[in-house]
């Protein structure tokens, strides 16, 4: 059973920082594409980034809000995948979401993990 | 950026009615677009991937069709775990986006 879990979530100050993981399991981790994406409270979802496999180069791509400030990176020995996020603004505050992409994009998804960007 | 356009925003249905939700993109696609479902609290589920693809255990009461920039999914005979929230994804070109969601009430 395809399985990802987001940990890492929590409250920052704006301007701080904060590094989500998300452990995946029942399947090739290595083999797959990865993205982040997020909710706003009451809000819709917005696509954060995603990162390549290995064949790939690892390359990564990411949404013009957070270019810059986060960094997507993966360790195919953990079957993990992290997103770092540097100069945290209120407008952050989302629940984070990772997701597979595998029959089209986001074909799994995890529980997702809350970020509150507040003083 | 390729917009995408969800209408209706939302709808009230009755259980066995059907139901259509359209998604148009500001540019051609092909076909490379997915349909999830969203229940309060819960994470997105595929539906459907490249407009028309059922995704593995979905109910065949959904349907997804369309390409270049109109798709439409389709609720053929609506049942009560189905009110939720439905959105699009265009996975033609990055950045990837989102419609806005189209909740469907009761």
């Amino acid at each position: 059973e395809v399985q990802l879990v987001e940990s890492g979530g929590g409250v920052v100050q704006p301007g701080g920082s904060l590094r989500l993981s998300c452990a995946a399991s029942g399947f090739t981790f290595s083999d797959h594409y990865m993205d982040w994406v997020r909710q706003a409270p009451g809000k819709g979802l917005e696509w954060v980034g995603r990162i390549r496999k290995r064949g790939n180069r690892y390359t990564t791509e990411y949404g013009a809000s957070v270019k810059g400030r986060f960094t997507i990176s993966r360790d195919d020995s953990k079957n993990s995948l992290y997103l770092q996020m540097n100069s945290l603004r209120t407008e952050d505050t989302a629940v984070y979401y990772c997701a597979r992409a595998g029959y089209g994009d986001g074909d799994y998804w995890g529980q997702g993990t809350l970020v509150t960007v507040s003083s | 950026d390729i917009q995408m356009t969800q209408s209706p925003s939302s709808l009230s249905a009755s259980v066995g009615d059907r139901v259509t939700i359209t998604c148009r993109a500001s540019q051609g696609i092909t076909n490379y677009l997915v349909w999830f479902q969203q229940k309060p609290g819960k994470a997105p589920k595929s539906l459907i991937y490249v407009a028309s693809n059922l995704q593995s255990g979905v109910p065949s009461r959904f349907s997804g069709s369309g390409s270049g920039t109109n798709f439409t999914l389709t609720i053929s005979t609506l049942q009560p775990e189905d009110f939720a929230t439905y959105y699009c994804l265009q996975y033609n070109s990055y950045p990837r986006t989102f419609g806005q969601g189209t909740k469907v009430e009761i």
